[in-house]
């Protein structure tokens, strides 16, 4: 069965530093997603994207993260200047068109220190 | 005002029974689905069961039923015969608009304990 890949599963990173978190959504998928998890907290969205652009974002996608599809099967997420709130669990999540179902990655787990 | 409300932020539950995890949702959108997922302490989420606005019937998935009340709000999911496997969080969430882009809002989660 087809499933949403995320690499690293976990990443630890010094406070300042950049990171890129990496997915790679279901193959026929057009809807693509980042979420995050504060530990012990609910799922939070960050970001949703269609047809190369985003198409929304929360206010916690500010100007330090962005998102790219760099090929036809990659959909990656990039913090500049890694602060310690953005530790969390970070999920990526494609849906097809059409369909109302989304399907989440095992998620990054992302340790900044 | 929050859009998905869970009340339980822990049940404890004996093995074999059935259990109902409490979901109310808060939206002026006519079209809007309901979601639930199952996150182990592995950490993943696993889509669970899903209640779109215009369905007439409760959505059933297996072990799963959603309880779906339309006029009160509330999305419930229905466990039958537990299972220690069944032990983890779990999330209400819901996506306005059906067919597009639009996120989905979770809820802060139930965490489930099954007894053996």
């Amino acid at each position: 069965e087809p499933e949403v890949t995320q690499t690293p599963s976990h990443q630890v990173t010094q406070m300042g530093q950049e990171v890129i978190l990496r997915c790679v959504p279901i193959s026929n998928h057009l809807y693509f997603y980042w979420y995050r998890q504060i530990l012990g907290q609910k799922v939070e969205f960050l970001v949703s994207f269609y047809n190369n652009e985003i198409s929304e974002k929360s206010e916690i996608f500010d100007d330090q993260f962005s998102v790219e599809r760099p090929d036809g099967s990659n959909f990656t997420l990039k913090i500049r200047s890694t602060k310690l709130e953005d530790s969390a669990m970070y999920f990526c999540a494609s849906r097809r068109q059409g369909y109302t179902e989304a399907f989440f990655g095992q998620g990054t787990r992302l340790t900044v220190v | 005002a929050q859009k998905i409300t869970q009340t339980q932020p822990g049940m404890f539950v004996q093995e074999k029974e059935a259990v109902t995890l409490d979901c109310t949702y808060d939206t002026s959108d006519p079209s809007y689905g309901l979601f639930w997922y199952k996150q182990p302490s592995s950490g993943e989420m696993i889509f669970l069961i899903y209640q779109g606005s215009y369905d007439q019937q409760n959505a059933t998935e297996g072990r799963y039923s959603l309880n779906f009340q339309k006029a009160r709000k509330s999305a419930n999911l229905v466990i039958s015969a537990s299972q220690l496997g069944d032990s983890a969080m779990y999330f209400c969430a819901m996506r306005e608009g059906l067919w597009g882009a639009q996120k989905l809002v979770f809820g802060q989660g139930t965490r489930l304990t099954i007894n053996p």
